[in-house]
C-alpha cells in the first residue's frame, strides 16, 4: 500500500487561478513533509518543506500540515502557466528515509 | 539543482547488456541517493550511500549495483538490462533523515530495446 497517497492524479486551472494540492499519509511515524516539483526532462524540485502543523506561506505557495489527520496541503494562488509541472507530496519519519507520493500533474491554461 | 550533475541524460541500452549511470555532486554532501521513476508512478528509492556505507533497497538489492569512489561521485550499474529496467533515473544529494531536504540532479532516461 502506498504510504504517501496524493489527489487528485490531474488538475486544471486557468491562469490566475488557485491550484490545491491533497496528500494523505498512512504512517502516523512521519514527521517531516516535502513539495516537490517537477517540469518535464528535469528532476524534481523542493518547492517547500513544512515539519509544524499549520500554514506555511513562501509568496503565491502556501502549505498547510494536520499531523493528527495525517494531512498535507499545498495551493498555488495567482497560477502561472509555468506552474505547470508534476508536483510530489514528500514525508519522512525522523530518522528514515523519503517516501514520495505519485504525483498530481498541473496544467495551467493562459 | 544545477550542484547535481547526471550522465548520460540520455541511455539507449540493449537487453542483457550492461548500463553504467553516472552522477556528481558540487556540496560535497555526506548522502546521495538513486531513484527510479516510471511514468504515474512514484520515485521508487534503489539504494544510498551515507558517507561510503551502502543501503540498498530489499526488493531491489540484487538488480542493482552502486560504488562512491569518493563523497562527490556515485554510480549506478546494471549488470543486465532487461525492459523492465526502461525509466528515468534520478540521483540527489543530502535529505532523508531529520529535516533534511533532497536536491535532485536533472535525470538520466534510460530505454532498454
Amino acid at each position: 500500500q502506498q504510504k504517501v497517497q496524493q489527489s487528485p492524479e490531474s488538475l486544471s486551472v486557468p491562469e490566475g487561478g488557485m491550484a490545491s494540492f491533497n496528500c494523505t499519509s498512512s504512517d502516523r511515524n512521519f514527521q517531516y513533509f516535502w513539495w516537490y516539483r517537477q517540469h518535464s526532462g528535469e528532476g524534481p524540485k523542493a518547492l517547500m518543506s513544512i515539519f509544524s502543523d499549520g500554514d506555511k506561506k513562501e509568496g503565491r505557495f502556501t502549505a498547510h500540515l494536520n499531523k493528527a489527520s495525517l494531512h498535507v496541503s499545498l495551493h498555488i494562488r495567482d497560477s502561472q502557466p509555468s506552474d505547470s509541472a508534476l508536483y510530489f507530496c514528500a514525508a519522512s519519519e525522523p530518522t528514515d528515509k523519503v517516501v514520495f507520493g505519485t504525483g498530481t500533474r498541473l496544467q495551467v491554461s493562459p | 539543482d544545477t550542484t547535481v550533475k547526471q550522465n548520460p541524460r540520455y541511455k539507449l541500452a540493449r537487453v542483457g547488456k550492461p548500463v553504467n549511470l553516472i552522477c556528481s555532486q558540487t556540496m560535497n554532501h555526506d548522502t546521495m541517493y538513486w531513484y527510479q521513476k516510471k511514468p504515474n508512478q512514484a520515485p521508487k528509492l534503489l539504494l544510498f550511500y551515507y558517507d561510503k556505507i551502502l543501503n540498498r533497497e530489499a526488493d531491489t538489492f540484487e538488480k542493482f549495483q552502486s560504488s562512491r569512489p569518493n563523497n562527490s561521485f556515485c554510480s549506478l550499474y546494471i549488470g543486465s538490462a532487461g525492459l523492465e529496467y526502461s525509466a528515468m533515473y534520478l540521483c540527489a544529494r543530502g535529505g532523508g533523515f531529520n529535516q533534511d531536504t533532497q536536491y535532485f540532479g536533472p535525470g538520466t532516461r534510460l530505454l532498454v530495446l
